[in-house]
């Protein structure tokens, strides 16, 4: 089975703009989550889907978002990025409805740099 | 929200020495699961834990949940160079808002100097 992919590996934007990020899960998983991952603050939850519903949201602004297609691809879009926006974006996919409970499959992640 | 804290933050071993890494939480858990990062890498699924006082073998590496399933450990017996990486502990947790979450400690940094 192919793993989690995500695109673009490698992102750079300025002040201000917005981005969309992508991530396909394991064939076969529904449940995709996000995941920040920064020095400072380590790994933090973003936001879970299951079949196209978000179950779960972290911590963030609402200048996160997210969303998952019918195939459970998904995107996250952050909008009017903040330098402090920078950071390693992860995507996990697992096999069951509630990611918290399940192993986790994670994507290589997309690492965004805010300029 | 759930907070977990993981010791030590680093831990620089001599290739052959053991490892151990700790996880504690002032509240009780459902579960707990262990992942490794690679230096440049992304979080790989080591194990998961549910009963209280359980342990777990993967070839080296010992797995525990403490008997008031507030606390775990990893340890590594006899470290080598593959074993160099990020290790985090994650409990699910419910969040301030009520989401049910995967909350993830800061990790043990492990160097290994061959």
């Amino acid at each position: 089975k192919a793993g989690v992919t995500q695109t673009p590996r490698y992102l750079i934007k300025t002040r201000g703009q917005q981005v969309t990020l992508s991530c396909s899960p394991i064939s076969g998983h529904r449940s995709v989550s996000w995941y920040q991952q920064t020095p400072g603050q380590g790994l933090q939850f973003l936001f879970e889907y299951f079949s196209e519903t978000q179950r779960n949201k972290g911590n963030f602004p609402g200048r996160f978002s997210g969303r998952q297609f019918s195939n459970s691809r998904s995107e996250m879009n952050v909008s009017t990025l903040e330098l402090g926006d920078s950071a390693l974006y992860l995507c996990a996919s697992s096999s069951g409805w509630q990611a918290a409970t399940y192993e986790q499959y994670f994507g290589p992640g997309t690492r965004l740099t805010v300029t | 929200g759930q907070q977990v804290m993981q010791i030590p933050q680093y831990q620089h071993v001599q290739e052959g020495e053991d490892f151990t890494t700790y996880c504690n939480s002032s509240t009780t858990l459902s579960n707990i699961q262990w992942y490794k990062q690679r230096p440049g890498g992304h979080p790989v699924f080591l194990i998961q834990l549910v009963k209280s006082g359980e342990v777990k073998k993967q070839k080296r590496l010992t797995f525990q949940f403490g008997e008031a399933k507030k606390n775990s450990s990893l340890h590594i017996t006899a470290t080598q160079t593959t074993d160099v990486g990020t290790y985090f502990c994650a409990v699910g947790s419910y969040s301030g808002a009520g989401s049910y979450q995967l909350t993830f400690g800061k990790g043990t940094k492990l160097s290994v100097i061959p």
